[in-house]
């Protein structure tokens, strides 16, 4: 299958500060991308998707202010955690998908982020 | 979004066939079934979807049920490896991929 790429893997950030999460499609174009988050025990939660060049389409309850999604090319998305705060530990989960009604989605492996 | 009702968990034995049931009543005419699964602490893995005919690949076969309202995915060998969390997703509006709960599948030796 297709290859999506998350950066970093892991990463642990004083509580106020931003952090910012990478998706690439190594290789293939993906006209969306979806990011997700994932608590401990839980299933995967949506909070945003993204059309290239287009402004980003939150789920009810994710703030569009604090989780700032940018997705300027076909091949790269990021995620931007902003004034980080111990209740957004957590797992984020990208996933890329191009174009056509029954084209799959792929997911890159998780950012495991910290905030103390 | 049409809802999926999938059992919580199963076990399975390792070299058996893996029969993962998916309800999925409420599913409409252009809407596909998806399954994915999770190895604990992994992004999720594409594993097969179909509309309306029978699928199958290198690691699975999926059986769609006549009237689209069940489909069932088979690992016809289960391996110690296919031990992880089974999502079925029924793809809605927009192309979003909205994860249930899943079915927690265990293979033991």
């Amino acid at each position: 299958g297709a290859v999506v790429s998350q950066h970093p893997s892991w990463v642990i950030c004083k509580s106020g500060t931003s952090v910012k999460i990478e998706c690439r499609s190594l290789d293939f174009q993906a006209t969306t991308m979806f990011w997700y988050r994932q608590f401990p025990k839980q299933s995967l939660m949506l909070m945003a998707t993204s059309n290239e060049g287009s402004k980003a389409t939150y789920e009810q309850g994710v703030e569009k202010d604090k989780f700032l999604i940018n997705h300027a090319s076909l091949t790269l998305s990021t995620l931007t955690v902003t004034s980080a705060h111990p209740e957004d530990s957590s797992f984020y989960i990208c996933s890329a998908r191009g174009g056509g009604g029954g084209t799959e989605a792929f997911f890159g492996q998780g950012t495991r982020l910290t905030v103390v | 979004d049409a809802k999926t009702t999938q059992p919580p968990s199963m076990d399975c034995a390792e070299g058996r066939a893996a029969n993962l049931p998916c309800n999925h009543s409420t599913i409409s005419g252009n809407e596909y079934v998806y399954w994915y699964r999770q190895i604990h602490s992994q992004g999720p893995q594409y594993i097969i979807h179909g509309l309306k005919n029978n699928e199958t690949n290198e690691m699975a076969s999926l059986i769609i049920t006549e009237d689209r309202k069940s489909s069932t995915l088979i690992l016809p060998h289960a391996t110690l490896r296919d031990t992880a969390v089974y999502y079925c997703i029924v793809r809605g509006q927009g192309g979003k991929l909205i994860f249930g709960q899943g079915t927690e599948l265990s293979v033991k030796p």
